[in-house]
């Protein structure tokens, strides 16, 4: 079975710039989420969706941060403006129950 | 506080030891905890998943929860080199929003 997919796996934008990334989840997965990963850091819970609704965003930025999942597959994570401390790694994951996260090789961005 | 922490590292070992990684929690509503290995670039994947208190054993892998110290532990048997990654451990009231810690660095030396 292929694994979560996401893209671009590099981003590098200048501060006040906007940028999205993309995560098709494995299929069957109902559950998504995006995580962000600040290096050295664990990962983050951003948003989780179940299906396309939102189960948990209490860790989004809200003010500059959203995320869409049309049609209860892919998703979209949208950062307007960002800012130098939004230089993370995106990580996305799906899960089939509420166990087992499996996670893809997420997108390091780079705000100058 | 953190709800979780958990030693940064780096732990550089010989190749054939036993590898110890420990995490400690604050938040007692924890009942599920699990072992993810992330090797550098890669997005993390899932080791070990316990649920509430007892060991788990999965090959070179065996997973410890103690919820009266609200301390865990992944013991690695016989390491070798392409065990070298960072190590988190995640814990979970429900099975649905994961705390994460901050990672242990592992080396492996050949």
């Amino acid at each position: 079975e292929a694994g979560v997919a996401q893209s671009p796996r590099y981003k590098i934008i200048e501060k006040r710039q906007s940028v999205a990334f993309w995560c098709n989840p494995i299929s069957g997965h109902a559950t998504l989420y995006w995580y962000q990963q600040i290096l050295g850091q664990g990962p983050k819970l951003l948003i989780q969706f179940q299906n396309n609704g939102v189960v948990d965003d209490s860790q989004l930025p809200k003010d500059r941060f959203s995320a869409e999942r049309l049609k209860g597959v892919d998703s979209t994570l949208k950062i307007q403006p960002a800012k130098l401390e939004d230089s993370a790694v995106y990580l996305c994951a799906s899960s089939r129950s509420n166990n087992e996260q499996f996670f893809g090789p997420g997108t390091r961005l780079t705000v100058l | 506080q953190k709800e979780v922490e958990q030693d940064p590292g780096p732990l550089s070992v010989p190749e054939g030891a036993i590898v110890s990684l420990n995490c400690t929690y604050s938040n007692s509503a924890f009942q599920y905890f699990m072992w993810y290995r992330q090797y550098s670039r890669k997005g993390p994947e899932l080791l070990m998943y316990t649920y509430s208190s007892g060991n788990k054993e999965d090959g070179r892998f065996t997973a410890q929860v103690d919820k009266s110290s609200k301390y865990i532990s992944l013991f690695i048997r016989d390491s070798q080199p392409s065990d070298s990654a960072t190590y988190l451990c995640a814990m979970s009231p429900s099975g649905q929003k994961v705390t994460f810690g901050t990672g242990t660095k592992l080396q492996v030396i050949p």
